[in-house]
């Protein structure tokens, strides 16, 4: 089984600080995507990317990056973390191809910024 | 560009009842048409797709309708369980290249014994 797993289930930060959130897929997926999903809203895309070294804005990049140095791994950062990015992060990895329609999730990381 | 709307939730069922889960669409194109489903706990996983008008996709006792001329992708299932207590999310893919999916913002069903 596709297992995607992000380092942390919850995290506590304060307003200012650097967060970083990581996310590691063992199916050897070229593409992978961070969403967050806030009540009411559902999810919405930050990121994604589809190679290595390659990154494409969601729909709601403001104040986040991203980094992809390594295929397995894909890292969310919050330059400068702010309460309004209180929020359950997902990361999701897929296949090219006629698979890439196909997301698996990783459980999630519920981040709270005070 | 492309949107889901899905019926706004909660939905509370009591076991055996019977599931509808509304989800009309907005594409250009032909896009391709998902259900995901989010236990408690857990992320996203695919519960069932239709890549075409007409196209029934189907899986664990759901099923939904790919309807091109009322832009339509509605979730059945018969008779629920309480096992089936999750979010459930609607998607669509734009089938011209783009790698993203489109949610929408997802119905929160809680089935009772």
């Amino acid at each position: 089984d596709v297992k995607v797993t992000q380092s942390s289930r919850y995290l506590v930060k304060r307003t200012g600080e650097k967060v970083f959130l990581e996310c590691v897929q063992d199916m050897d997926h070229e593409n992978m995507f961070w969403y967050r999903q806030d009540p009411g809203l559902g999810l919405r895309l930050i990121y994604f990317s589809y190679d290595v070294k390659m990154k494409e804005k969601g729909d709601i990049p403001e104040g986040y990056s991203v980094s992809r140095e390594k295929k397995e791994r894909f890292s969310l950062i919050l330059e400068s973390a702010s309460t309004n990015q209180t929020s359950m992060y997902l990361c999701a990895s897929s296949l090219m191809g006629s698979q890439r329609e196909k997301l698996f999730f990783g459980s999630g990381t519920q981040l709270s910024v005070l | 560009g492309n949107s889901v709307t899905q019926m706004e939730g909660p939905v509370t069922l009591s076991e055996e009842a019977f599931l509808t889960i509304n989800c009309t669409y907005t594409a250009t194109g032909y896009p391709s048409l998902f259900w995901y489903v989010q236990y408690p706990g857990e992320g996203l996983q695919l519960l069932l797709k239709a890549t075409k008008a007409d196209d029934k996709g189907s899986n664990k006792g759901f099923e939904a309708t790919y309807r091109k001329e009322t832009t339509s992708f509605h979730l059945e299932k018969g008779s629920v369980q309480v096992s089936d207590s999750a979010v459930y999310f609607c998607a669509l893919s734009d089938r011209g290249g783009s790698e993203k999916l489109v949610f929408g913002k997802g119905t929160k069903l809680t089935v009772n014994p």
